[in-house]
């Protein structure tokens, strides 16, 4: 049964800091690993998306990496911003399914 | 694209009564929608996975009898939670798969369910 691990669970930085999430799945057999924001009592915003056959993908300020071999996964958010705060989740597809992280909070401070 | 809505965004209901909540795929044809749960500082947990025009498929420990899942098109999807308790107070996701992309899925907005 997969399992998936984020650290931390919380984290809080000063605006601007570059800063990096991260994830551990325990089952490497995964279609693509998915990483959402989700703003508080709100849905999930769906931020990149990895394949398996992929290292890592890029919008904009934010960076996801996949290492499908030792089961990691990081986002990474470059130049902060206090909109920047809300809890980020990853989430590894098996062939129907996708399995959730706990997430982590993210708080950036003006 | 590939948007999905849910109706309604919040219901409040007294402990007994029975609450519907939908799920919609509103650009796309969706033949999987799945149904999540979330509790406060929790993972999202899945609760059942929809196939239009066949029984759900629920997982470990969810009750089908509490927990109806109607997907009679291919744009709809129902969660009717029945003779709700305040341990049903939660907040409930669904989200949608296409035929085409079969490995992401795209999720609503959610639903907060809080039951007095």
């Amino acid at each position: 049964k997969q399992e998936v691990t984020q650290i931390p669970a919380a984290l809080s930085v000063p605006e601007g800091e570059n800063l990096v999430l991260n994830c551990s799945f325990t089952d490497s057999a995964i279609y693509n690993l998915q990483w959402f924001r989700q703003d508080p009592g709100k849905g999930l915003t769906s931020l990149l998306l990895i394949q398996s056959s992929q290292r890592e993908q890029t919008s904009g300020r934010l960076n996801a990496s996949l290492d499908k071999s030792s089961g990691r996964s990081t986002l990474y958010i470059a130049a902060s911003q206090p909109g920047d705060s809300a809890t980020y989740l990853c989430a590894a597809s098996g062939y129907s399914t996708l399995t959730f992280g706990k997430g982590t909070m993210l708080l950036v401070s003006p | 694209g590939a948007v999905v809505s849910q109706h309604p965004s919040r219901v409040i209901c007294k402990s007994g009564t029975s609450v519907k909540i939908e799920c919609r795929s509103l650009d796309f044809q969706a033949t999987t929608m799945f149904w999540y749960r979330q509790f406060p500082k929790q993972s999202l947990m899945l609760m059942a996975t929809s196939n239009e025009g066949s029984k759900a498929t629920y997982e470990q420990g969810v009750e089908k009898d509490k927990f109806l899942i109607n997907h009679a098109s291919l744009t709809l999807s129902t969660l009717t939670v029945t003779s709700a308790h305040p341990e049903d107070s939660s907040f409930y996701i669904c989200s949608a798969r296409s035929g085409v992309n079969y490995n992401e899925q795209f999720f609503g907005p959610g639903t907060r369910l809080t039951v007095l």
